[in-house]
C-alpha cells in the first residue's frame, strides 16, 4: 500500500533554515510527480510545491518562492523541501502529497502523508 | 488564481439523512477538450490528513463508500453524502487542479444535529 512518511519538522527561529524529507514506499516513486501542501494551525490548506517525476518541472506557490526549493532522489524515494529565510507565517503542517500523475500539472493529487509540524518562532 | 468559495462554513445534519456542500470556483474548471472538471472533494478528519473522495467533480476514488458523490459542471459543484454517518464528521475541502497554483475551498465543517 502506498505509505508517505514526513520528517524533520520542529521549532525554528525566523530567519532560520530547515529541510523536510518525504520517504515514499508502496508504489513506483519515479513514476509520480509529488506535492508539498500545508495547513497552518486550525486554518485551511495551501499547496506549496510540485516536482515532476523525473525533477525536471519545478512549481512553487508565491508565498515561498525564492525562499523553497523542492527536490526528489528517484534512487532513494524520497522527496525533500529545503526551506530557506523562514517567517512566523510559514508555521504549519507540511504534508507530502502523491499526484496521480508523472508531470503533475492538471492532475489530481490522491495519497497524503500524515504531516510534519513547523513551528517558527522566536 | 482561482479562487474555490464553499458553502456553508458549517452544517449540522442529522445521522442517517442527506448533507449537501457547495463548491464555486472563481473561474471556469471545465477542460473543453477533454470534458473533464478539473475538481475534488477530501474529506478530513480531527488530526488527520485530509483523504480524497471524489475527483474529475464525480469519480469516486476507489474504497471510497457509494453514499459520497460529486456534480457539478463549469463553476458551480456539489459533494452529496446520502445517509450521514457517525464516521462522516469532519471538514470538507474542494480543489481546483485547472491551473496553477492549485487552490482549496476555505472548508465546510459538518456535525452530527
Amino acid at each position: 500500500q502506498v505509505e508517505l512518511v514526513e520528517s524533520g519538522g520542529g521549532v525554528v527561529q525566523p530567519g532560520r533554515s530547515l529541510r523536510l524529507s518525504c520517504a515514499a514506499s508502496g508504489f513506483t516513486f519515479s513514476s509520480y510527480a509529488m506535492h508539498w501542501v500545508r495547513q497552518a494551525p486550525g486554518k485551511g490548506l495551501e499547496w506549496v510545491a510540485l516536482i515532476s517525476n523525473n525533477g525536471n518541472s519545478l512549481l512553487y506557490g508565491d508565498s515561498v518562492k525564492g525562499r523553497f526549493t523542492i527536490s526528489r532522489d528517484n534512487s532513494k524515494n524520497t522527496v525533500d523541501l529545503q526551506m530557506n529565510s523562514l517567517r512566523t507565517e510559514d508555521t504549519a503542517v507540511y504534508y507530502c502529497v502523491r499526484d496521480m500523475s508523472w508531470g503533475g500539472s492538471g492532475w489530481p493529487m490522491d495519497y497524503w502523508g500524515q504531516g510534519t509540524l513547523v513551528t517558527v518562532s522566536s | 488564481d482561482i479562487v474555490m468559495t464553499q458553502s456553508p462554513d458549517s452544517l449540522a445534519v442529522s445521522l442517517g439523512e442527506r448533507a449537501t456542500i457547495n463548491c464555486k470556483s472563481s473561474q471556469n474548471l471545465l477542460y473543453t477538450s477533454n470534458n473533464k472538471n478539473y475538481l475534488s472533494w477530501y474529506r478530513q478528519k480531527p488530526g488527520q490528513p485530509p483523504k480524497l473522495l471524489i475527483y474529475w467533480a464525480s469519480n469516486r476514488e476507489s474504497g471510497v463508500p457509494d453514499r459520497f458523490s460529486g456534480s457539478g459542471s463549469g463553476t458551480d459543484f456539489t459533494l452529496t453524502i446520502s445517509s450521514l454517518q457517525a464516521e462522516d464528521v469532519a471538514v470538507y475541502y474542494c480543489q481546483q487542479y485547472y491551473s496553477f497554483p492549485s487552490t482549496f475551498g476555505q472548508g465546510t465543517k459538518l456535525e452530527i444535529k
